[in-house]
């Protein structure tokens, strides 16, 4: 079935790189998305990449794919306090309506 | 543009009380969901409607119902409340950009006692 796994916690200190890990089971899937979520709000995309693509990177923020082994990561680089918060990794199977979502990981961004 | 909007942000109930979250959304997106969040296990989705007219069972559906009113309204109800419902309540939308990506309400943090 359709599962997306990840760590639930990390803690880096301000300045570092984040690297959040994700791995997907769905290989039909066509974009494969990060959602950032901050205390008490919704769910924001944050970056996403097409399945034909190996990485993608827009400003701080750097995506790898690695369709072979379905698995997706998430690299913050300098991790800013502002950081903190649930990162979610989901999946899009099959291109239709169902997205299925990881169960975070909260990141902690120390002084 | 509000994007999406949900109603109310907190709402106690019994166990066995009734109510309706409200979501409506102005982006003229077609697609519209509901979630619920609990802790360490993400996003599930309870019941998904890809256009007017027409909604889906998700992966937990038990114990919820859902209206799509109109293209920019989908209402999720819960007629006989239950603590295991506890939870804080996503509604999304999608429309058809490029990327397929999802939209998400602010949303409701429900509490059954």
């Amino acid at each position: 079935g359709e599962d997306v796994e990840q760590s639930l916690f990390l803690s880096v200190r301000e300045g570092d790189s984040s690297v959040i890990n994700c791995t997907y089971t769905d290989s039909s899937s066509t974009y494969l998305y990060w959602y950032k979520q901050e205390p008490g709000a919704g769910l924001q995309l944050l970056t996403y990449i097409f399945s034909n693509m190996d990485m993608k990177q827009d400003q701080r923020l750097t995506v790898l794919l690695n369709k072979k082994d379905k698995h997706l990561s998430l690299r913050i680089a300098d991790t800013q306090t502002g950081d903190s918060a649930i990162y979610f990794c989901a999946e899009n199977p099959y291109y239709g309506q169902n997205f299925v979502f990881g169960p975070g990981t909260r990141l902690s961004v120390l002084p | 543009n509000a994007g999406v909007t949900q109603t109310p942000k907190f709402q106690v109930l019994k166990t066995g009380q009734s109510m309706t979250l409200q979501c409506a959304q102005d982006m003229n997106h077609n697609s519209m969901y509901w979630y619920r969040q609990d802790p360490g296990m993400g996003l599930r989705l309870i019941y998904y409607s890809a256009s007017e007219g027409t909604t889906d069972k998700g992966e937990v559906p038990n114990g919820y119902n859902v209206s799509r009113l109109n293209k920019r309204e989908f209402s999720l109800r819960l007629e006989s409340a239950a603590p295991s419902q506890t939870s804080v309540y996503f509604c999304a939308s999608r429309g058809t950009h490029s990327n397929n990506e999802q939209f998400f309400g602010p949303g409701t943090r429900l509490t059954v006692l």
